[in-house]
């Protein structure tokens, strides 16, 4: 399995305060990702990296942000929780130097985060 | 963006039967498409993937089509076991950063 390690599992916060989440990857990939996974929803892209310092809108971007100072960390926040962030948090990573320019995300264990 | 449709929502066979999933994309730019199967409380594991340059792909019981007019592909399973039981998720994904496009999911259902 790919080295990847979120933080922490489970978080429960209330509606205002700012929440981050973290990633951690031992495999040197470039590509860095953070998903969001609803019933009938599959997973859904919140935000994304390329490199340190490079990162993008996914999706569903409105009321996080992102931060990758290092190629091994890719940080989630939510600037002020609310309910509707309740969710089961998913960050991935993917392989640039593949010999193709696609290759599979693979997950880590995921942070089941409530809102109250 | 790109859109992708998956169905059904739920899938349920007896033991020893097969399982058909489809999906259907919308972007002409996706060229390839992993499918990833989730155990209640698990993360997503990729169980097979094809791209835009091939029809199909066989891994032992399971395989995965692809057609690129029509713009769908199909997960198929065969001789359905109880470990088979799972969501699975189709996705599809450009040049364009890697970015990943889910379906909804499926979750399939075998029955002893």
């Amino acid at each position: 399995d790919a080295g990847i390690t979120q933080s922490p599992r489970h978080k429960v916060t209330e509606t205002g305060t700012p929440v981050t989440l973290r990633c951690h990857q031992t495999e040197n990939h470039r590509y860095m990702y953070w998903y969001r996974q609803d019933p009938g929803h599959g997973l859904r892209l919140i935000h994304y990296s390329y490199g340190v310092k490079d990162t993008d809108k996914g999706e569903v971007s409105d009321g996080y942000s992102v931060s990758r100072s290092k190629t091994e960390d890719f940080l989630l926040t939510l600037e002020s929780a609310t309910s509707s962030q309740t969710s089961v948090y998913f960050c991935a990573i993917s392989d640039d130097r593949a010999p193709f320019n696609n290759s599979p995300l693979h997950f880590g264990n995921g942070t089941r985060l409530t809102v109250t | 963006g790109e859109n992708v449709e998956q169905h059904p929502s739920t899938l349920s066979v007896q033991e020893g039967d097969s399982a058909v999933i489809k999906c259907t994309y919308s972007d002409s730019a996706s060229n390839y498409f992993p499918w990833y199967k989730q155990e209640l409380g698990k993360r997503p594991q990729l169980i097979i993937d094809i791209r835009s340059n091939v029809g199909e792909k066989k891994d032992q019981r399971i395989a995965v089509t692809l057609n690129k007019t029509a713009k769908h592909f199909s997960l198929h399973i065969t001789e359905t076991q109880p470990e088979d039981s799972a969501v699975y998720f189709c996705a599809a994904s450009s040049d364009n950063f890697n970015k990943f496009y889910f379906g909804s999911g499926t979750k399939l259902n075998v029955k002893p």
